[in-house]
């Protein structure tokens, strides 16, 4: 079956330092990608998502293409802040129209 | 309201006895979805509504385990004879419509179970 696999955490930054999770998928045809984002205390929230390959989603700064070759969704920052600290989720809609979820990261920035 | 509500936020419950889980989803919203996030786990899917009915069912991890939908809009996730394995926050989302999912999803804030 479907599933996706991200890095495991906890990722550990200073402010203003780049930032890479890596995402990889395993799917059958070309699946809608997602990365969602849950902030301390609150709820799990889209943070961006691209649906075709060589799409790239962005949203407060973040980035991700979906590379259909290495079949990832990597997600990329270029100057992380303090309030950046969170788990993120990579995810996948699958042909049933379920997502399909990573373990979650977490990402925690040191001022 | 605005967003996907849930209640209790926290619950602390003795092994064996019942709990009942509550979500209220966003208002227009059709689909909803239970899953279980375990600490440091990923996402484990539960049950899927569509209206009232129940399509999926597949998540769930036993028979302990039963959700209901009511008038299309508030649901309740029932764990009978609960054990310390269902320690876990259980969280709940809604979307406007599963058949035209563009998989973004609205989640509540969780509701974090603890058995003793």
């Amino acid at each position: 079956g479907d599933s996706v696999t991200q890095m495991e955490g906890p990722v550990t930054l200073s402010e203003e330092a780049f930032l890479t999770i890596n995402c990889t998928y395993t799917a059958t045809g070309y699946p809608s990608l997602f990365w969602y984002v849950q902030y301390p205390g609150e709820g799990l929230q889209l943070l961006l998502k691209a649906t075709k390959a060589d799409d790239k989603g962005s949203n407060k700064g973040f980035e991700a293409t979906y590379r259909k070759e290495t079949t990832s969704f990597h997600l990329e920052k270029g100057s992380v802040q303090v309030s950046d600290s969170a788990v993120y989720f990579c995810a996948l809609l699958d042909s049933n129209y379920q997502l399909i979820w990573g373990a979650g990261t977490k990402l925690i920035i040191k001022p | 309201g605005a967003g996907v509500s849930q209640s209790p936020s926290n619950k602390v419950t003795e092994k064996g006895k019942d709990v009942e889980l509550r979500c209220d989803p966003i208002s227009g919203h059709t689909a909803l979805y239970w899953y279980r996030q375990s600490l440091g786990q990923g996402l484990e899917f539960l049950i899927y509504f569509q209206g009232n009915s129940a399509p999926d069912k597949s998540g769930l991890p036993s028979d302990r385990f039963s959700a209901e939908r009511t008038g299309g809009s508030v649901s309740t996730l029932t764990i009978q004879r609960t054990q310390q394995e269902d320690s876990a926050v259980y969280l709940c989302a809604s979307s406007l419509t599963p058949a035209a999912n563009t998989g973004e999803l609205f989640f509540g804030e969780g509701s974090r179970l603890t058995v003793l």
